[in-house]
């Protein structure tokens, strides 16, 4: 069974177009978050929900709107696509006040925006 | 601030050993992990150390140095299937927060 899942999985779309990420985790997490993974291969936190709430929001363009119907889904909505926004990005998720504190991602969604 | 550094590239013979360092700055601190991310795949897990000391998982290692800032990942008898990035990553403050080191591409030949 798949723990963290993402759709889609690759994604190619022209500038200026509004698409969503979505995702799904079943292990029972309480905590979500969104990554993004540039061409050299950083990886950086966008957002985190902690039971639908938002906790972490890092500098990150308002074109980017993170939307937690419930604990075990994390969508990312991005508008006004731009070049820059070409990376592979990665959820996860997490149980908070665990012992390990480890979190778990997904397969990744490409996005590639020409 | 917060600041991870690794070393970029590494290579490394099939059976041999190799180990990957990491000095990290950041503020509140609470555990080093290590991830490992092959080409085109997601991070796994490979460790976590919130204390000094070296914690040890079958071929893999992981120390941590608090007071120096310091961890590395160490790893035994090297297989092909071990060429990969291997990333460093600060645990803080207390909204589970992981600081990414950029990754260290290890490249394992027969």
């Amino acid at each position: 069974d798949t723990a963290v899942s993402q759709t889609p999985k690759y994604l190619v779309t022209q500038m200026g177009n509004d698409k969503s990420i979505k995702c799904e985790q079943n292990l029972g997490h309480d905590t979500m978050y969104w990554y993004k993974q540039d061409s050299k291969k950083f990886l950086k936190i966008m957002f985190s929900y902690n039971n639908k709430e938002l906790i972490i929001n890092e500098t990150v363009p308002n074109r980017f709107s993170p939307k937690s119907p419930d604990k075990a889904h994390l969508n990312l909505h991005i508008n006004s696509l731009e070049l820059g926004d070409s990376a592979v990005y990665f959820c996860a998720s997490s149980l908070r006040g665990g012992r390990v504190n480890e979190q778990y991602f997904g397969p990744g969604t490409r996005l590639t925006v020409t | 601030g917060q600041n991870i550094d690794q070393p970029t590239e590494m290579t490394a013979t099939e059976g041999a050993i190799v180990q990957i360092n990491c000095t990290y700055q950041t503020s509140g601190f609470n555990g080093l992990f290590w991830y490992q991310q092959h080409a085109g795949e997601a991070p796994t897990f490979l460790s976590y150390n919130v204390l000094d000391g070296l914690e040890e998982k079958g071929r893999f290692s992981s120390f941590l140095s608090r007071s120096k800032g310091y961890s590395y990942l160490l790893l035994k008898e090297l297989q092909m299937k071990d060429s990969a990035s291997y990333l460093c990553a600060a645990f803080s403050g207390g909204y589970n927060k992981l600081i990414f080191g950029a990754g260290t591409r290890l490249a394992v030949h027969p």
